[in-house]
């Protein structure tokens, strides 16, 4: 089955900077990658995906990135903001309404 | 403004007794998923459905937990007999077969005594 390794575990930056989260996955079968921010007390809401398609994916301050060759993706954010604390998935999936695999998360700390 | 909704959010028992969790899945949506988020393994796969038929439960406890779908608007996740190891917080999610997007609950938190 697939397995979606993700890193670092804890992130802190300073606001403003940038922040990188970076996954890997097993199955080249995966075709679907969307990452998923969880602030305290909430479910995981969708921030943004990447099909196998693409390459690059932009929507204002967060991009993700795919190297479906060395099956890694990654997540940026720029000009960072303390509202984007929170823990992030990553994960993978071939779609169609299959499960999704998750990374094992990453706890992003924006210090003002 | 379509969401996924689960009852109850917050759930305290004691070992032994019947824990039942809902959910309603979006509106339309075939695929429904069961999860559960503890701090020691991230989020676990429990059970999911399609078209209200089970696809994979390998994710649960087979003598304690049973998931179904009563009806295309209903999920339900039951643990008979709870453990404090159960302790956790569950989450639905709902989707399309014909699209990849999840959708979250905002999840039950189960603390079993």
């Amino acid at each position: 089955g697939e397995n979606v390794e993700q890193h670092p575990s804890t992130l802190s930056v300073q606001e403003g900077d940038s922040a990188v989260i970076k996954c890997t996955y097993s199955d080249s079968a995966s075709n679907y990658f969307p990452w998923y921010k969880q602030e305290l007390g909430k479910g995981p809401q969708l921030i943004i995906d990447i099909r196998s398609n693409v390459g690059e994916k932009k929507d204002q301050r967060i991009a993700v990135t795919l190297n479906k060759t060395a099956k890694h993706f990654s997540l940026h954010i720029t000009e960072t903001q303390p509202e984007d604390s929170a823990v992030y998935f990553c994960a993978a999936t071939s779609g169609w309404g299959n499960q999704f695999y998750f990374g094992t998360g990453t706890s992003l700390t924006v210090i003002p | 403004d379509a969401r996924v909704t689960q009852t109850p959010r917050d759930k305290v028992t004691e070992m032994g007794q019947e824990v039942t969790m809902r959910c309603q899945p979006i509106l339309g949506h075939n695929t429904v998923f069961w999860y559960r988020q503890t701090m020691m393994q991230g989020l676990e796969l429990l059970a999911y459905f399609r078209n209200r038929a089970p696809l994979d439960d390998s994710g649960m406890p087979k003598d304690r937990f049973s998931a179904e779908m009563p009806d295309a608007t209903l999920a339900t996740l039951k643990i008979q007999p709870s453990e404090p190891r159960d302790s956790a917080v569950y989450f639905c999610a709902s989707g399309l077969t014909q699209g990849d997007e999840q959708f979250f609950g905002p999840g039950t938190r189960l603390t079993v005594l």
